[in-house]
């Protein structure tokens, strides 16, 4: 089954505990990209990749940390967290934008940081 | 940068009513997508529009895409309970960036 799947699902820590919000897509996609969201703001946008070994900074990158060292996995990591990053987290998977533009997302991870 | 804004942002209907969402630009879109979140779920796509005004149905869903290629609209005709959930849009700059809307929530009541 064509998925992306996010862990951990639901995470609560405390402020500067460093965390990583793991993401695996099995589409073969090249785009990755990871957004956040939060009551009457919608969907915005942290990191994307294009492809592996290639990210860049989306609208609020603020905080966080990428990698992209296989097609599959895309990481999310917060090296200090802090209470405005408490949210609610989506990652996201598509054949290149300019082809089809359709974005796959996994189930979201919401994170509570005290 | 580029902004969409959309509205309403909230709407809570009777079933059986229409319900209509709109999206606006502040510049020129390649295309502009949309997508449903049912509560505690994750955004599903439902629809990309690419030419200056196309409209698009998916049985009672009526997309429309501005001459302008600037504004979008989702329309729903007699809404029911399985219609529950937040829309968003999500317009594509040239360039390939995609920028969502906020949402709108969609509550029907029976």
């Amino acid at each position: 089954e064509a998925q992306v799947t996010q862990n951990p699902r639901y995470l609560i820590t405390v402020t500067g505990k460093k965390l990583t919000v793991t993401c695996s897509q099995n589409m073969n996609h090249e785009y990755m990209s990871w957004y956040r969201q939060d009551p009457g703001l919608g969907l915005r946008q942290i990191y994307y990749s294009m492809n592996v070994e290639v990210t860049d900074k989306g609208d609020v990158p603020e905080g966080y940390k990428v990698s992209r060292k296989e097609k599959r996995n895309f990481p999310l990591i917060l090296e200090s967290p802090s209470p405005n990053q408490t949210s609610l987290y989506f990652c996201a998977s598509a054949t290149p934008q300019g082809f089809t533009g359709e974005l796959f997302f996994g189930e979201g991870s919401r994170l509570t940081v005290l | 940068g580029q902004q969409v804004m959309q509205i309403p942002q909230y709407q809570h209907v009777q079933e059986g009513e229409d319900f209509t969402t709109y999206c606006n630009s502040s510049t020129t879109l390649s295309n502009i997508q949309w997508y449903k979140q049912r509560p505690g779920g994750h955004p599903v796509f439902l629809i990309q529009l690419v030419k200056s005004g196309e409209v698009k149905k998916q049985k009672r869903l009526t997309f429309q895409f501005g001459e302008a290629k600037k504004n979008s609209s989702l329309h729903i005709t007699a809404t029911q309970t399985t219609d529950v959930g937040t829309y968003f849009c999500a317009g594509m700059e040239y360039g390939n960036k995609l920028v969502f809307g906020a949402g709108t929530i969609l509550r029907v009541k029976s």
